[in-house]
């Protein structure tokens, strides 16, 4: 079944950077965007920007843009995300989702496979 | 703070059902599609509904979604003490440019 494999838990110091992996299965990679989500303990939900496995295209929205990167490796089907200087308020658990043929524009994307989430904290 | 509005928590009975509305404006919902995602306490969110009304494969029919102008609603019928979660509601804003919001969560409690 189609599925969102993603790294383990991280602890950061404030300043560090973190990067964070997705390995997707089960479907063709480059067919599908990925997203980026975060949510901080008992809060909402944050989406922080979406990558183009194909061409590599990201986009951000201006909250990260700057200090969060998105990257691919299509050779093992993985996608990463960079987030710099970090803060105690990046705390979170960090959420891979699939969202969107690469094809379509982006407000037909919504997201139907999410990864088990990863917890990033940061803390000097 | 959430551009999206939603009640903090609703509650009833099993067997009975719930509605929860998701309040936004003419930049996000207003001109755009909106999905609700269930979250199970410790899990990851899982899609509910897309495109304002339909349905993803393997979610029972107990789950609809409507939209009207500026605002959404999830309906959930028949609850089931399974259904005991948060529950958000998410659209594309265009303010200042793409960006994909979440509302702030309904807890759903099964009395």
């Amino acid at each position: 079944h189609v599925q969102l494999v993603q790294s383990g838990a991280e602890v950061k110091k404030p300043g560090a950077s973190v990067k964070v992996s997705c390995q997707a299965s089960e479907y063709t990679f480059i067919d599908y965007n990925i997203h980026w989500v975060r949510q901080a303990p008992g809060q909402g939900v944050e989406w922080m920007g979406w990558i183009n496995p194909n061409s590599g295209d990201t986009y951000y929205p201006q909250k990260f843009r700057g200090r969060a990167t998105m990257t691919r490796d299509s050779s093992i089907s993985t996608v990463y995300l960079d987030l710099t200087s970090l803060r105690s308020d990046d705390s979170a658990v960090y959420y891979c989702a699939r969202g969107g043929r690469v094809t379509d524009y982006y407000y037909k994307f919504y997201m139907d496979v999410w990864g088990k989430g990863t917890t990033v904290t940061v803390s000097s | 703070q959430s551009v999206l509005t939603q009640p903090p928590s609703v509650s009833a009975a099993p067997g009975q059902t719930v509605t929860i509305s998701c309040s936004g404006s003419r930049s996000n919902i207003g001109n755009n599609f909106v999905s609700w995602y269930q979250q199970l306490p410790g899990t990851a969110p899982r899609l509910l509904i897309y495109d304002n009304d339909k349905r993803p494969s393997g979610i029972p029919d107990r789950f609809s979604g409507s939209k009207s102008g500026t605002s959404g609603t999830l309906g959930i019928t028949g609850l089931q003490t399974g259904d005991e979660a948060e529950y958000f509601c998410a659209t594309w804003d265009t303010t200042l440019g793409p960006n994909y919001v979440f509302g702030p969560g309904t807890k759903v409690t099964v009395l």
